[in-house]
Formats: C-alpha cells, structure tokens, sequence
C-alpha cells in the first residue's frame, strides 16, 4: 500500500509563474489536507478538503492560492503568480473516512523554490 | 498568543543524556496530542499520541498535565539517531468548524552529540 504521494518532489519557479503541487492520498483515504512549512517554523495548515468539497480553507491566503480534490485524481494545490514569498515546503496529508489527527500521514512534501 | 507553542530549542545534549521537551496549549477544550518527529527536508511522522494522563514508548514517554495545559516529551539514553525536530500538535475541538483541527507547534530541535 503505497504511502502519500507528492509531487514534484523540488519546483523551482520565476516570480509571476504558477505553481501547481499535486498529492495523491493513500489509497482508500477521501481526506486531504495541505500544509506549509517555512524554514525554521512549524507547520501552518492551509487547507482540508474531501473528494470535491473544500471543507476548510481558512488558512489558505485568498488571493493566487486555489485547491481541489477532484473525484478522479490527485489534489492539486495551485499558486498563482508565485512570489519569492512562497518559497517554502509544502506537505500534503491524507487520512481515511472518519479518521482523527492521529490517523493523517503525510506525504514528502514539495519544495518551491521563487527566483 | 500562539494555541500551542513549544520549548525553542535547540537542544544539543551528549549521547546517552535524557532530555524533556515541553509544549504548551491555549484551548482547554482539546482532548488529544500528538508528537511528531520531523526529520531535516523530511515529512513529520507520528512519534506518539497522548490521550490520556501520558503515554511511553520505549525510551519515549509523553506526559500530559491538563490543569496546567502542557505535555511533556521525555527520551530517555538518547541516541545518535534521535536528532530531529521535535513537533507538538493539539486537536482543536469543532467550534466555528464541523471537525477537529489540529494545530501544530513551531517544533523543538534536538542535536544528540557523540
């Protein structure tokens, strides 16, 4: 049973690009949720989505940041126009159907890099 | 004030030392913790649970002092290996959303020195 999956693993982007991150949850979890990480700080959490609901976005900044859980394939976390701001790493969690905070496993995360 | 905030580390500390980290927490109504083991460049991992009064894992025990809003991580001979940042996260009982939520601290990094 293959683990969360992310990818890319490393993006690199030129201010004013886009951004798109995709996490692919362990098979038979429906929720997913996106974290971000700057160097040195905790986890900030982002967004928690089931398969085609935004469940909770109140820690997704409103503007250029979007999400979706589509009923086939991954979740992908888009960033608009990137800024050197939004480079940090960003992890991507999944848990099955009813499942608490205890049961969330987390993919490897991706690296988004602005130049 | 942030709803979980941790000891800032880092801690360096020779092999074979025991170390304690603590974490402290805002909401009174969370029931569950957790601590995670985060790797450098590595997602974090569940290290433990701590729903009751404490919990131990080997040379781990997590305690937990609900009157006080703390929990508490203990290793006990501490190994090479056991060099990482340390996270603690709180589940926020559903208010203003349906779910619990889990909040994160900023993490505690702990070097193990030969």
């Amino acid at each position: 049973n293959a683990g969360v999956m992310q990818n890319p693993r490393h993006l690199v982007r030129r201010r004013g690009q886009e951004a798109r991150l995709r996490c692919s949850p362990m098979k038979g979890h429906s929720h997913v949720y996106w974290y971000r990480q700057l160097p040195e700080e905790g986890l900030k959490f982002m967004v928690y989505l089931q398969k085609e609901n935004i469940i909770d976005e109140s820690g997704m900044p409103k503007e250029r940041f979007s999400a979706e859980f589509p009923k086939e394939g991954p979740s992908i976390l888009r960033i608009q126009q990137v800024v050197r701001g939004d480079s940090a790493a960003y992890f991507c969690a999944s848990s099955p159907p009813g499942g608490y905070a205890d049961t969330q496993y987390f993919g490897p995360g991706t690296r988004l890099t602005v130049l | 004030r942030k709803e979980v905030e941790q000891d800032p580390g880092p801690f360096n500390v020779p092999e074979g030392a025991t170390v304690a980290f603590n974490c402290t927490y805002s909401n009174s109504a969370s029931q569950s913790f957790f601590w995670y083991r985060q790797d450098c460049r590595k997602e974090p991992k569940l290290l433990m649970s701590v729903y009751s009064s404490g919990n131990e894992d080997g040379r781990f025990t997590a305690q937990l002092n609900r009157a006080s809003q703390y929990i508490s991580l203990l290793i006990r001979d501490s190994k090479l290996s056991d060099s990482a940042t340390y996270l603690c996260a709180a589940l926020r009982p559903p208010l203003k959303t349906s779910y619990d939520k889990v909040i994160f601290g900023p993490g505690t990094s702990l070097s193990v020195i030969p």
